[in-house]
């Protein structure tokens, strides 16, 4: 159960567009589509924002998108506002009725 | 609405147990699945367990397996967890969080267990 690997922290201006990477290995973000992201604001609890690698939950603005290739996934904010200051974390099966998370990513808009 | 409520964190010394609980409402709990997944402070989240709708399959995270115990009681729309042989390294916010697919798609907002002498 090793964990997944993502960047400590991204920034960028508003309007401009931010990618996350997620990397994993070939027993869980490589082999299955079920790679899920979630924000999450200091001191609140984790909200999901896009799972099975690219769907979006009911009310999650379309500038949310998610992708995968090999053992990496990605998400990427286009068209970053103010309100999407917060921290980012990526989530995938593995097996058997386990999970792993990744140690998450600060996003600061500039 | 939808909601989950966790309770039952607080204060315990190295080698101590508790028992957190997850109250669900809003929705047919016996037809989700569910997780505990923990958040130690500044850091990451961690997946901690999880229990199927029948309670017949369990798992637990490497870090936690033998010393935490996940039930429910589907008549009572209440998840528990059971901690023992609490070690500091467990300090953490433990949120519950109800499962679809193999997503974590509606969470608690948490309840903080530290264990210090």
């Amino acid at each position: 159960q090793s964990a997944l690997t993502q960047p400590r922290s991204v920034s960028g201006s508003p309007g401009q567009s931010v990618t996350i990477s997620c990397t994993g290995s070939s027993n869980d973000v490589g082999y299955y589509d079920y790679v899920s992201w979630y924000q999450q604001f200091p001191g609140k609890a984790p909200k999901l924002i896009l799972y099975d690698v690219s769907k979006r939950p009911s009310g999650v603005p379309d500038r949310f998108s998610g992708s995968k290739s090999g053992n990496t996934a990605s998400l990427t904010i286009s068209g970053l506002q103010a309100e999407d200051e917060a921290d980012y974390h990526c989530c995938s099966y593995a097996g058997s009725y386990s999970f792993v998370f990744a140690s998450g990513t600060r996003v600061t808009v500039l | 609405q939808v909601q989950l409520v966790e309770s039952g964190g607080d204060l315990v010394k190295p080698g101590g147990s508790l028992r957190l609980s997850c109250a669900a409402s809003g929705f047919t709990f016996s037809h989700h699945f569910m997780n505990w997944v923990r958040q130690a402070p500044g850091k990451g989240l961690e997946w901690v367990s999880y229990i199927n709708t029948g309670s017949t399959i369990t798992n637990y995270a490497d870090s936690v397996r033998g010393r935490f115990t996940t039930s429910r009681d589907n008549t009572k729309n209440t998840l528990y967890l059971q901690l023992n042989s609490l070690r500091a390294e467990d300090t953490a916010v433990y949120f519950c969080a109800r499962g679809v697919g193999w997503t974590f798609e509606i969470w608690g907002q948490g309840t903080l267990v530290s264990v210090s002498s």
